[in-house]
This record gives structure tokens, C-alpha cells and sequence, in this order.
């Protein structure tokens, strides 16, 4: 089975400074997507980026990008330029078909 | 960006009780809806895959009897949770994949459903 591993429950970063989220995953699939999901304490899930994995171009999105690392099943997030709204709780997510699955989640705070 | 509308937000019912949360893609055909279940601090949980026009795939340990999805057409899925128990309180959070390319990688969520079973 699919799994996705987030190590970090809990991660801290100041106002204005970068921060990386850490996730593994674990496929024998070739054909996949690859998620970071937001999830505010209003709880609604929003994406923050995703990442094709026939793509060795790594995606940005604005002040967030990630490292996609294929071989090693590594896809951690990076947050530039903090701001205190991207305080939340972050989901790594992996699909493939109709196989989703989240990691457990890492808590952001963001210090002012 | 689609829009993917889950009623009620929340619900209180009483133990023995039945309860319907919908699911519905506002601008877009979900050929596919996925049921999640979230506890509080905790991440989601895949309950089950509905198909339109097909029974839903349950994933393992969760009782289908239980919890009765419903996807009949292209734009609603349906979660039944049949004699609630108190156990059974928890976030319940749907999301739709859309079926034309190239957004089909995307799935669109909806704003979830709190249940609370006295």
C-alpha cells in the first residue's frame, strides 16, 4: 500500500523567514501526483501546489516551491517570505488513479 | 476555480439516528467522489471511492452498512451514516475529481461536515 510520511508534526518559523516541510512517500507506481494541502482552523482543504511525477522540474508557486527528489521518494515543501496567514496545519498527499493519501500532517506556526 | 458544495457544515443528532451529507460539484462533473473521515489533530482518512453510476469501493475496516454512499449522478455523492452512534462523531470531508483533462489531476474539496452524535 501507498504510504506518506510527514516526520515533522510540529514546525516553527519567523515572520518573513523560509521554512521546509519534510514528506516520503512510498509507490511502486510510475504514474503519480504529488500534493501539499492547507488546512486553516476553518478546516477547508486548499492546495498549495502540486507536482506531476513524469515532471523533473521542480513546481513553484509563488513563495512556495518544492523539492521533488523521485528516486529518494522525497517531497518536501519550502515556504519563502512567511507570512503569518500561512499558519496552518500542512498535508503532504500523494495520488495515483483514484488512490489518495494524506500524510499525518505537520502544524505550522509563524512568529511574529 | 471549482467549487465543490458539502451541506450540512454541521449536525447534531441523536444516537440511533440516521444522517445525509451531500456532496455537490457546482461547475464541474466529478466523475469520481472520495469520503474522508478526520479526527480532531489528525490527518484524513479515506472512507471510500464513488463512481457515478456505480457502488462505492470501501476502504478496509470501514463498514459499508454503515456508511452508505450514494453517487447518482455526475454532480452529488451522498454519505449516510445509519444508526449514528456516538462514536461515529467526528469531520467528515468529501472531495471531487474532475473529468476533463488538464485539470484532472485536481481534486477540489469540499468545507466538510462536523457530526456530533449525542
Amino acid at each position: 500500500a501507498q504510504t506518506v510520511t510527514q516526520s515533522q508534526p510540529e514546525m516553527s518559523v519567523q515572520e518573513a523567514e523560509t521554512v521546509t516541510l519534510s514528506c516520503t512517500y512510498d509507490t511502486s507506481e510510475s504514474d503519480y501526483y504529488l500534493f501539499w494541502y492547507k488546512q486553516p482552523p476553518s478546516r477547508q482543504m486548499i492546495l498549495v501546489i502540486r507536482q506531476e511525477a513524469y515532471k523533473q522540474q521542480n513546481a513553484t508557486e509563488n513563495r512556495f516551491s518544492v523539492n521533488f527528489q523521485k528516486a529518494a521518494k522525497s517531497f518536501s515543501l519550502k515556504i519563502s517570505d512567511s507570512q503569518l496567514g500561512d499558519a496552518a496545519m500542512y498535508f503532504c498527499a500523494y495520488r495515483s488513479g483514484n488512490d489518495m493519501r494524506f500524510g499525518a500532517g505537520t502544524r505550522l506556526t509563524v512568529k511574529p | 476555480g471549482a467549487v465543490v458544495s458539502q451541506h450540512p457544515s454541521w449536525v447534531i443528532c441523536k444516537s440511533g439516528t440516521s444522517v445525509k451529507i451531500e456532496c455537490r460539484s457546482l461547475d464541474f462533473q466529478a466523475t469520481t467522489m472520495f469520503w474522508y473521515r478526520q479526527f480532531p489533530k489528525q490527518s484524513l482518512m479515506l472512507m471510500a471511492t464513488s463512481n457515478e453510476g456505480s457502488k462505492a469501493t470501501y476502504e478496509q475496516g470501514v463498514e459499508k452498512d454503515k456508511f452508505l454512499i450514494n453517487h447518482a449522478s455526475l454532480t452529488l455523492s451522498t454519505l449516510t451514516v445509519t444508526s449514528a452512534h456516538p462514536e461515529d462523531s467526528s469531520f467528515y470531508i468529501c472531495s471531487a475529481r474532475e473529468l476533463r483533462p488538464p485539470t484532472n489531476e485536481k481534486l477540489f474539496f469540499g468545507s466538510g461536515t462536523q457530526l456530533s452524535v449525542l
